[in-house]
């Protein structure tokens, strides 16, 4: 079974702080998929990132990085000197191959103040 | 670019009323599947399909039916709807039943409300 667990219900950190969002996922699966997707106050889904089970390589894109470590079955997302467009839900999800559906996890509010 | 469209975005219902929550795709895209969200719940899969005539349940499909009669076409029927059913229902879709290859494409969104 799969399953991916975002302890941190709801963050709140002043602008221009770090802030890292913690995701945990489970599966039995060797193959399987990682994903974080955005949901600003206005409602959409906006994919981020998709990360493959054989690519464990640190993945930086602007401000955002992501730190996948197979041994601890994490995928934290870091946000570095945060921004109040930042603010949103953040949701973590899994695949594994083949024909399976994402899985989400419950998401972590972020709330960046000015 | 229409991308992944729903329809309605608002909806009022009343206890046992029926009604049918439209999603439609331009993309060509095989799978498409539906979620609800609620607070703290964070996205639930409801029906998923992998090509036009094939669906499959989800993790929280009572109360719903799906089909998919045409590859660009994936409706949500709720057939006696229910206050628990009040909720925000997203559909999405990807190129590839294999979301190795292709992300999640979301609709914006349809809010329901069950009296």
């Amino acid at each position: 079974a799969q399953k991916v667990t975002q302890a941190q219900t709801e963050i709140s950190v002043v602008e221009k702080e770090d802030v890292t969002l913690d995701c945990v996922y489970e599966t039995r699966d060797t193959t399987y998929y990682l994903f974080w997707y955005k949901q600003p106050p206005s409602g959409e889904l906006v994919f981020l990132i998709r990360r493959n089970s054989f690519d464990e390589q640190n993945e930086i894109s602007g401000r955002y990085s992501w730190n996948f470590q197979k041994s601890t079955s994490s995928f934290n997302f870091t946000i570095t000197a945060s921004q109040v467009v930042d603010s949103a839900v953040y949701f973590c999800a899994l695949s594994n191959s083949g024909n399976t559906p994402l899985v989400f996890g419950k998401g972590t509010r972020l709330s960046v103040i000015a | 670019n229409a991308g992944v469209t729903q329809t309605p975005k608002f909806q009022v219902l009343k206890t046992g009323q029926s009604m049918t929550l439209q999603c439609a795709q331009d993309m060509n895209h095989e799978y498409m599947s539906w979620y609800r969200q609620d607070p703290g719940m964070g996205l639930r899969l409801i029906h998923y399909s992998v090509g036009a005539g094939i669906t499959d349940q989800g993790e929280v499909p009572n109360g719903y039916n799906v089909s998919r009669s045409t590859t660009e076409d994936f409706p949500l029927r709720l057939l006696s709807a229910a206050p628990s059913q009040t909720s925000v229902y997203f559909c999405a879709s990807s190129y590839r039943a294999d979301l190795n290859t292709g992300e999640l494409f979301f609709g914006e969104g349809s809010r329901l409300t069950v009296l």
